[in-house]
């Protein structure tokens, strides 16, 4: 059964720092991963999304890698931005015979919090 | 503009009285489903569709209820619902045969039972 942990589960910086968040995942047989963001009481927005082929991915000031032999990606957050603050989930999908089932498996989230 | 949507956004109701949760994409996607988050336990996927008329259970499916006649909504049934059921349901699609299927959330249900 496919577990994703997410590391640390709180993270508070202040305001311009660069900030590493850690996902790792037990079974690397994932189809794709994807980082999402989600403020309080609002629902997910994708952030980016790594295929299992791909080593990274970029938008704006975030970067994702993935490693899939080892079970881990990083979410890159350059210069951050009190706007930043919020809760940072990675979840991965499951390759099933080339076509994914779609199901996502998320980790706990790290919650972030940037000050000014 | 490319949207999931979820109605209600907020429901309080009370132990047994049925209740359907709505939702619709404009997409085109074949695949939809539901997922529940709850504190310390996350996102749970509740109920998926490949496509029209194909469902299969998640991995908390116990108390819910799905069906899939059209391509663009995807309603949640709880028909007895239950306080375990209190929680924040979120809908989601994308294009199952694809390269990118990135997933596309809804808003989000906070549905309270007492």
């Amino acid at each position: 059964k496919q577990e994703v942990t997410q590391i640390p589960a709180a993270l508070s910086v202040p305001e311009g720092e660069n900030l590493v968040l850690n996902c790792s995942f037990t079974d690397s047989a994932i189809y794709n991963l994807q980082w999402f963001r989600q403020d309080p009481g609002k629902g997910l927005t994708s952030l980016l999304l790594i295929q299992s082929s791909q080593r990274e991915q970029t938008s704006g000031r975030l970067n994702a890698s993935l490693d899939k032999s080892s079970g881990r990606s990083t979410l890159y957050i350059a210069a951050s931005q009190p706007g930043d603050s919020a809760t940072y989930l990675c979840a991965v999908t499951m390759n099933a015979g080339g076509t994914s089932y779609g199901k996502l498996t998320f980790g706990q989230g790290t919650i972030l919090t940037v000050h000014p | 503009e490319a949207q999931v949507t979820q109605n209600p956004r907020y429901l309080i109701t009370v132990t047994g009285k049925k209740l359907t949760v709505t939702c619709s994409q404009n997409m085109n996607h074949e695949y939809m489903s539901w997922y529940r988050q709850d504190p310390g336990l996350g996102l749970r996927q509740i109920y998926y569709s490949m496509n029209v008329e194909v469902t299969d259970k998640g991995d908390v499916p116990e108390g819910y209820k799905v069906s899939r006649k059209e391509k663009r909504n995807f309603p949640l049934i709880l028909e007895s619902p239950s306080p375990n059921q209190t929680s924040l349901y979120f809908c989601a699609s994308s294009r199952e045969r694809s390269l990118y299927n990135e997933q596309f959330f809804g808003p989000g249900t906070r549905l309270t039972v007492l």
